[in-house]
């Protein structure tokens, strides 16, 4: 079956340290993996994605690359700011669904300053 | 105005209540989402809306009923709803239903207490 597991939160850092949030999963085919961010009280958006095995996807200073021997998608940025400060949730895309994403239960992020 | 509009922000109904919750994108898009999110578990999908057609129910109770008269709006009714229904009720939406990749567009959802 598909499942995603991330790691438990909350995970608490300072300002400037480096982050890593893990991401495993299990999937049949070949799905695309994506990191959403949800700010408070605001609903989710898209941070990045990567669609293929190798792929890195990045956007405002994270990173996470698509590691199909490992089967992870470890989220990361080297230095965080209080603003950062989020619940980040991992996915991936059903092989037979163009729609039905497989959600990692969230990792919730505090930076402190 | 934001991508995805959601109203009320804020919901409490007692059991034998009726009430409606809103859904407006303004991003042209084609298809659009419920998910429900409970604290500490995964996001659930709830149903899907391809061109105002239902694609997806996914086994969810009928006191949940939706509705889409066209592309940019969709509702969820409820009624005769369980304290175990508490919970944040996104709407998203997308451009279509074409790609294992599409991007989702998010509201800020609707904070549901079920009393």
């Amino acid at each position: 079956g598909n499942s995603v597991t991330q790691m438990e939160g909350p995970v608490t850092l300072s300002e400037e340290a480096f982050l890593t949030i893990n991401c495993t999963y299990t999937a049949t085919g070949y799905p695309s993996l994506f990191w959403y961010v949800q700010y408070p009280g605001e609903g989710l958006q898209l941070l990045l994605k990567a669609t293929k095995a190798d792929d890195k996807g990045s956007n405002k200073g994270f990173e996470a690359t698509y590691r199909k021997e490992t089967t992870s998608f470890h989220l990361e940025k080297g230095s965080v700011q209080v603003s950062d400060s989020a619940v980040y949730f991992c996915a991936l895309s059903r092989a037979d669904s163009n729609y039905q994403l497989i959600w990692g239960a969230g990792t919730k992020l505090i930076i402190k300053p | 105005e934001t991508g995805v509009t959601q109203t009320p922000r804020h919901l409490v109904m007692g059991m034998t209540n009726k009430k409606s919750l809103k859904c407006e994108q303004h991003l042209g898009h084609n298809a659009m989402y419920w998910y429900k999110q409970s604290a500490k578990k995964p996001l659930e999908l709830m149903f899907v809306y391809s061109l105002e057609e239902r694609v997806e129910n996914n086994s969810v109770p009928s006191r949940f009923s939706p509705e889409c008269p066209n592309s940019s709006h969709l509702f969820l009714h409820l009624h005769t709803l369980q304290p175990e229904d508490s919970a944040l009720y996104l709407c998203a939406s997308s451009q279509g239903l074409r790609s294992r990749s599409e991007k989702l567009f998010f509201g800020s959802g609707t904070q549901l207490s079920v009393l």
